[in-house]
């Protein structure tokens, strides 16, 4: 069975800091895992998946199979990065997140 | 614009009292998708139509159903909703099946039930 984890509910940094987002995940087959945002009063929406190998808002995240992780990155968080961060893993069409991370980056 | 529009946003209602949510979708996508997320986890799923195909996750309650009667509607009817039922519905969308297909997602209804 697929499962994502995300082992912080809450994450605090100051503005300017970097910040790490974790995310582990068991699958048997070759994932394709995401990371999607949640701004306050906003709908979930993607933001950046592995395969692209891009970088969104600053953020990147970099596939690690041997550690099965698909931690976010970001080298200095700005204030509007406050949001619920939800790692997820899709095989066909399903999408099985983690139970997120609620980032908040102080002034 | 173009996007994923779910009625009501806040849904209140009886322990047993069969209740319907409402989707649309503007993009014209060939799947949609239906989730409940409980207070502080994940959104799981629960069903999912492509075209007019339904499938259910194994793990979704009988109680639960859905009707897809076009390419833009979605509903998602719970029969006899229980207190354990109360949560955020999300509806999504995809042009299609795959793993290459990003998922679009409407606000949610926050379902409560008394």
């Amino acid at each position: 069975a697929q499962r994502v984890t995300q082992p912080e509910k809450l994450l605090s940094v100051f503005k300017g800091a970097p910040v790490e987002l974790k995310c582990n995940y068991s699958y048997s087959g070759s994932p394709e895992l995401f990371w999607y945002v949640q701004y306050s009063r906003q709908r979930l929406q993607l933001l950046l998946r592995h395969i692209s190998r891009e970088s969104i808002k600053g953020f990147t995240a970099d596939l690690n199979k041997g550690e099965t992780s698909f931690h976010l990155k970001k080298p200095f968080a700005q204030e509007e990065d406050s949001a619920m961060y939800y790692c997820a893993l899709t095989s066909g069409s399903r999408l099985t997140f983690g139970e997120g991370t609620q980032l908040t980056v102080n002034p | 614009d173009a996007m994923v529009i779910q009625n009501p946003r806040y849904q209140v209602t009886q322990f047993g009292k069969p209740v319907t949510l409402s989707c649309s979708q503007t993009l014209n996508h060939n799947v949609m998708y239906w989730y409940q997320q409980k207070s502080s986890q994940a959104p799981k799923l629960l069903f999912h139509y492509y075209d007019k195909d339904f499938n259910n996750e194994a793990d979704t309650p009988d109680n639960f159903q859905s009707r897809r009667p076009n390419t833009s509607f979605c509903f998602l009817d719970i029969r006899s909703p229980g207190l354990g039922d109360a949560a955020m519905y999300l509806c999504a969308t995809s042009r299609d099946l795959g793993q290459s297909y990003e998922q679009y997602f409407g606000p949610g209804t926050r379902l409560t039930v008394t």
